[in-house]
């Protein structure tokens, strides 16, 4: 089954602002994590959100989740030109032996 | 800090032909896979191999594809035959432990872009 699906798929905002980019995800998991690409390179690990954590901090990145309802929100605040990257949720669905990733959120931050 | 490597970057083959893409992982790592990226899609996992052997892999993964860590270092992803829907890229990851139930996030290769033409 699909895992890790993100919405939107392309998000445009300007210097300064919060982006919200957030994931959906169908089956149980034991954690969930962000991971960032830039174009044309490999994924980077950004934060990682266990099943039994609501919400996560890293410098200006905020990870919520909600088991209930199977999905994750990822913040960027007070974003910067750099941030332009594609973001991908990735869940484990429960195995452990891969992660799942999805489409990600294309983001773009004009300066 | 250490890192993952694919060699080589960009890869153009006739269909048909066997390819083998190369990695190296980060040396006190245990856990390797290999995932996909059809241009602007999404990463699809193919494989994840623990302990000279294949711990899951996913419908794309048949048996065309194979993976072997032939030494101490390297970790390949053979491809038998090539397909033009072969062409994507593959990127080779690595992490400290198991995935599921623990924190060990993994770290990728910048990938090969294979282009089967």
């Amino acid at each position: 089954s699909q895992q890790g699906e993100e919405d939107p798929q392309a998000l445009s905002i300007q210097e300064g602002e919060n982006a919200t980019m957030n994931c959906s995800y169908k089956t149980s998991i034991n954690n969930l994590q962000w991971y960032r690409q830039n174009s044309g390179r490999g994924l980077v690990h950004l934060i990682l959100i266990r099943s039994n954590e609501r919400e996560k901090h890293s410098g200006r990145l905020r990870v919520t989740l909600d088991t209930s309802k199977k999905s994750s929100s990822l913040l960027i605040t007070a974003s910067r030109a750099a941030d332009t990257a594609s973001y991908f949720c990735a869940t484990d669905g429960g195995q452990g032996f891969s992660f799942i990733f999805g489409k990600g959120t294309r983001l773009l931050v004009k300066p | 800090e250490p890192e993952v490597t694919q060699t080589p970057s960009h890869q153009v083959t006739q269909m048909g032909q066997e390819v083998i893409l190369r990695c190296v992982p980060i040396s006190n790592h245990l856990y390797f896979y290999w995932y996909r990226q059809i241009l602007g899609q999404k990463v699809e996992f193919l494989v994840s191999f623990y302990n000279n052997e294949i711990s899951e892999k996913s419908e794309i993964f048949d048996d065309q594809f194979s993976v072997e860590r032939p030494d101490g270092s390297n970790f390949t992803l053979k491809i038998r035959s090539t397909k033009l829907e072969d062409s994507a890229m593959y990127f080779c990851a690595s992490s400290e432990i198991r995935t599921g139930g623990s924190n060990s996030p993994l770290h990728f290769g910048n990938g090969t872009r294979l282009t089967v033409t």
